[in-house]
């Protein structure tokens, strides 16, 4: 009964090298948000869509971008991955933003863990 | 955004109650403060929220105090599973920020 799904859970990419992640969710909440998360750090917000709204944080890089083709699946882009891109990637869901619910909740994935070569 | 000030890490014994305390003093009045904890290599899970009411669920107690500059998370027996790091988060109008939380060991 896995609610929020992320694929593949351990993905390897080469420097440069455009790579796709996947997180697919059953919840059927209006909002997706992707994490990065380094080694020994807390998650950091890249961006979230609010339906077909797309959010981006104004420190994230132009390199990640992202896709929701539909409710459930959302995608991160990463268009040329550097040593620094290394990271433990988070998707989560929420059924609306902190703006117009604040007391809602966010249901992480298990992650996926991104090695660049 | 309100921060937040959590120890980096505690120790527990298995079966005992584990108070974890985070300081928030610059909360606004309309911001929750939220727990959250992630087991290793396992991604964040919601544990508890409050307002200004203690809280309790069948994970965890939030003790809120009255001027809410601070909070106590309190598990109320704690078990070797409970080991992950706690974050308190103070809830931003637009986004859940995440600060350095606390490292909680949980030992038999």
């Amino acid at each position: 009964d896995a609610m929020v799904i992320q694929n593949p859970r351990y993905q390897v990419t080469q420097f440069g090298k455009p790579v796709t992640l996947s997180c697919s969710q059953t919840l059927n909440h209006n909002v997706m948000y992707w994490y990065q998360q380094k080694s020994s750090q807390a998650p950091k917000l890249l961006f979230h869509y609010y339906d077909k709204d797309f959010n981006n944080e104004a420190d994230t890089p132009d390199n990640f971008q992202s896709r929701r083709p539909n409710t459930s699946f959302c995608f991160l882009d990463i268009r040329s991955p550097g040593l620094g891109d290394a990271a433990m990637y988070l998707c989560a869901t929420s059924r609306e933003p902190p703006s117009l619910l604040p007391t809602d909740t966010q249901y992480f994935g298990p992650g996926t863990r991104l090695t660049v070569l | 955004d309100a921060k937040t000030t959590q120890p980096p890490s505690m120790d527990c014994a298995e079966g005992r109650a584990a108070n974890l305390p985070c300081n928030h003093s610059t909360i606004s009045g309309n911001e929750y403060v939220y727990w959250y904890r992630q087991i290793h290599s396992q991604g964040p899970q919601y544990i508890i929220h409050g307002l200004k009411n203690n809280e309790t669920n069948e994970m965890a107690s939030l003790i809120i105090t009255e001027d809410r500059k601070s909070s106590t998370l309190i598990l109320p027996h704690a078990t070797l599973r409970d080991t992950a790091v706690y974050y308190c988060i103070v809830q931003p109008p637009y986004k859940l920020s995440f600060g350095a939380g606390t490292t909680v060991t949980v030992r038999a």
